[in-house]
């Protein structure tokens, strides 16, 4: 079945230090989505990327998305303490069901304030 | 907005007894609803998903008779952990979708700890 990797598995950074997770899918993918957990909480969506080769920013964190659709990273420029949270990854893939995601392990970000 | 809430957010219960959470969309109709399970420090490991008024679809490996959905409408979807033992113990997520391929929006999760 498809499978969705992450990496790293953890990361931890001085504040104002740049931060980069990286997704890849054993398929192509229909499109990436991109969920956002803090400590204790629940995933919070946010972002959706579906064209190849597609690039979108949200003030300081950037989202790509390969031109194969099988890979997808996220950036955060200049990290804040309130980045800390584990940022998941999860595909869809473009061969299977219309609905189901595939989520990564996710990458769980620190930050030293 | 797009609001997903879950009862109970905790709960606490003897091993083999049944526990019963509820996840309803709170403003809008949600054709899809979807089952997760988390293990601490663990990805969310879907166990279901669920149509409203049709029988649930389970993933490799998830018993359909431990774990019973019923998505009776389309605001709320109901998964009941019968018999629970400790190692059902787990953070329990629902989420839920408006339309077809769109993003889903995570109920805040319940926490069952079975003794």
């Amino acid at each position: 079945g498809q499978q969705v990797m992450q990496i790293p598995q953890y990361q931890h950074v001085q504040e104002g230090e740049d931060f980069t997770t990286y997704c890849n899918s054993s398929t192509t993918l229909s499109n990436i989505q991109w969920y956002k957990q803090r400590p204790g909480g629940h995933p919070v969506f946010l972002i959706q990327l579906v064209k190849s080769g597609e690039v979108k920013k949200q003030k300081r964190l950037t989202f790509q998305f390969g031109e194969a659709k099988k890979n997808s990273s996220l950036h955060i420029t200049a990290t804040q303490t309130t980045d800390v949270g584990t940022y998941f990854c999860a595909g869809r893939d473009s061969g299977g069901s219309n609905y189901k995601l595939t989520f990564g392990k996710g990458t769980l970000l620190t930050v030293n304030p | 907005g797009a609001v997903v809430s879950q009862h109970p957010s905790w709960v606490i219960c003897k091993s083999g007894t049944s526990v019963k959470i509820e996840c309803r969309s709170l403003d809008f109709q949600a054709t899809t609803m979807f089952w997760y399970r988390q293990f601490p420090k663990q990805s969310l490991m879907l166990m279901a998903t669920s149509n409203e008024g049709s029988k649930a679809t389970y993933e490799q490996g998830v018993e359909k008779d431990k774990f019973l959905i019923n998505h009776a409408s389309l605001t709320l979807s109901t998964l009941t952990v019968t018999s629970a033992h400790p190692e059902d113990s787990s953070f329990y997520i629902c989420s839920a979708r408006k339309g077809a391929g769109g993003e889903q929006f995570f109920g805040p999760g319940t926490r069952l700890t079975v003794l």
